[in-house]
């Protein structure tokens, strides 16, 4: 089993909708949990991090559910500029040691 | 501006060749990392390093070396054990405590 397991997608979503994306991870004893968008051809950026509380950064929602061993990221109003890959991430065994996800691919269409 | 910087963008091997993959950051980070993504999957860590004159494995080590001679600086060779290494390399830095985690830009090699 992954470490941490994405739906590859694509979600094709017109702009203005709602997506959502989950994430499990299969260490419960995982510290920090982030997203990061990856454009094509580009190198990572970080999104936001994911909160025990959950967290809201503009358009982007981020949730955790530990007794389920799972993330979340909702997107509200989907821009074009929303297309791109999104990495789920988790740090396991240290502070130092993350693992990726696969990513989740999303397509924003007018 | 503070970063991470990789060079080259694009790199050609032909079989059978080693090459080095640069990597220099001036965050005044402790830990670095590389990590290899082929197409349509996640990044997997090839090395790591959390300070000076010392390194780990990641999940696929070999047909690769590393050095961290200097804090600022964490090259990366493929060598010709390693069977498949058309891909693209990232590479990352971190403070101790794993935050500010950032990538460089990224090389893009190809085996031909």
């Amino acid at each position: 089993r992954k470490e941490v397991e994405q739906d590859p997608g694509p979600f094709n979503v017109p702009e203005g909708a709602t997506v959502a994306f989950n994430c499990t991870y299969s260490n419960s004893a995982s510290q920090s949990f982030f997203w990061y968008r990856q454009d094509c051809r580009k190198e990572p950026k970080l999104l936001m991090s994911v909160y025990s509380s959950g967290n809201e950064d503009g358009r982007f929602t981020a949730q955790l559910n530990r007794a389920s061993q799972y993330i979340s990221l909702l997107i509200r109003d989907s821009k074009l500029s929303d297309s791109a890959t999104y990495l789920c991430v988790v740090n396991m065994d240290n502070f130092n040691k993350f693992y990726f996800g696969s990513g989740t691919k999303l397509n924003v269409k007018p | 501006d503070g970063g991470i910087t990789q060079s080259p963008k694009y790199l050609f091997r032909k079989e059978g060749q080693n090459v080095t993959l640069s990597c220099e950051q001036n965050l005044n980070h402790d830990a670095m990392y590389w990590y290899r993504q082929d197409p349509g999957q996640g990044l997997r860590l090839i090395y790591y390093s959390q300070i000076v004159n010392d390194f780990q494995k990641g999940d696929i080590a070999e047909g690769y070396s590393v050095s961290r001679e200097k804090k600022e600086s964490f090259p990366l060779t493929v060598t010709s054990a390693q069977k498949n290494p058309t891909a693209f390399y990232l590479c990352a830095s971190s403070t101790t405590g794993g935050y500010g985690y950032t990538f460089g830009s990224g090389t893009r090699l190809t085996v031909v």
